[in-house]
């Protein structure tokens, strides 16, 4: 069955710093991986996606992932954080046996301290 | 540029009683999904529809039924409703099945 794990409940980095937001997943064939950001008491947004290609992928914000499949992961990073940037964050894989659904992670809590 | 719309934003209800949630897609997608997403937990699917047929099913309990209209709204029907149905509701769309899901604002209902 397809998983998603993101290790950290929470992950704490200081203003200026690079961040690293952890997803690990566990699919039978190839994966289309997906990162998405909850703002407090909003919707999700889609943050960037990987479906076949490039390994880097860049997304909204100044956020990219690095797809690496001998290590089943997609971790999100940023060179440099923002305050703002504090959020949820979720890690999601489609679902190979059923074509439409996402199967998500817990979600990571990123604080961006000034 | 336009969005999901998600109606209404809140709703308060008591046990038992009946709600129905709204969703209307980004205009020509073709997919919608429900999600739930209970206090700090990832959002849980619940039912999806592809072209106004149902596409895949999740964790929808039976009290609950959905549909989506020839204008590609879609409807989530919640009855008999209990303290734990309590979430936020979701309503997702999408430019065919494999693309990604753009999120409404979600419905925060909330059963006393």
């Amino acid at each position: 069955a397809q998983s998603v794990a993101q290790p950290e409940d929470q992950v704490n980095v200081a203003e200026g710093n690079p961040l690293t937001v952890k997803c690990t997943y566990s699919v039978s064939g190839n994966p289309y991986l997906f990162w998405y950001v909850q703002y407090p008491n909003r919707g999700l947004q889609f943050l960037l996606k990987y479906i076949t290609g490039d390994n880097l992928v860049k997304g909204s914000y100044g956020f990219e992932a690095e797809f690496n499949k001998s290590q089943t992961s997609f971790h999100l990073k940023k060179p440099s954080a923002l305050v703002s940037d504090s959020a949820l964050y979720f890690c999601a894989v489609r679902d190979l046996d059923s074509n439409y659904q996402l199967i998500w992670g817990a979600g990571t809590k990123l604080i961006i301290k000034p | 540029a336009a969005g999901v719309i998600q109606s209404p934003r809140h709703l308060i209800k008591e046990k038992r009683e009946t709600a129905t949630l709204k969703c209307y897609p980004i205009p020509r997608h073709d997919t919608v999904y429900w999600y739930q997403q209970g206090p700090g937990q990832d959002p849980q699917f619940l039912i999806s529809f592809y072209e106004k047929m149902q596409s895949d099913k999740g964790s929808i309990p039976d009290r609950f039924s959905a549909q989506q209209f020839s204008d590609y709204h879609s409807e989530l029907n919640m009855s008999s409703l209990e303290l734990g149905d309590s979430a936020l509701y979701f309503c997702a769309s999408a430019l065919a099945r494999y693309n990604e899901q753009f999120f409404g604002p979600g419905t925060r209902l909330t059963v006393l």
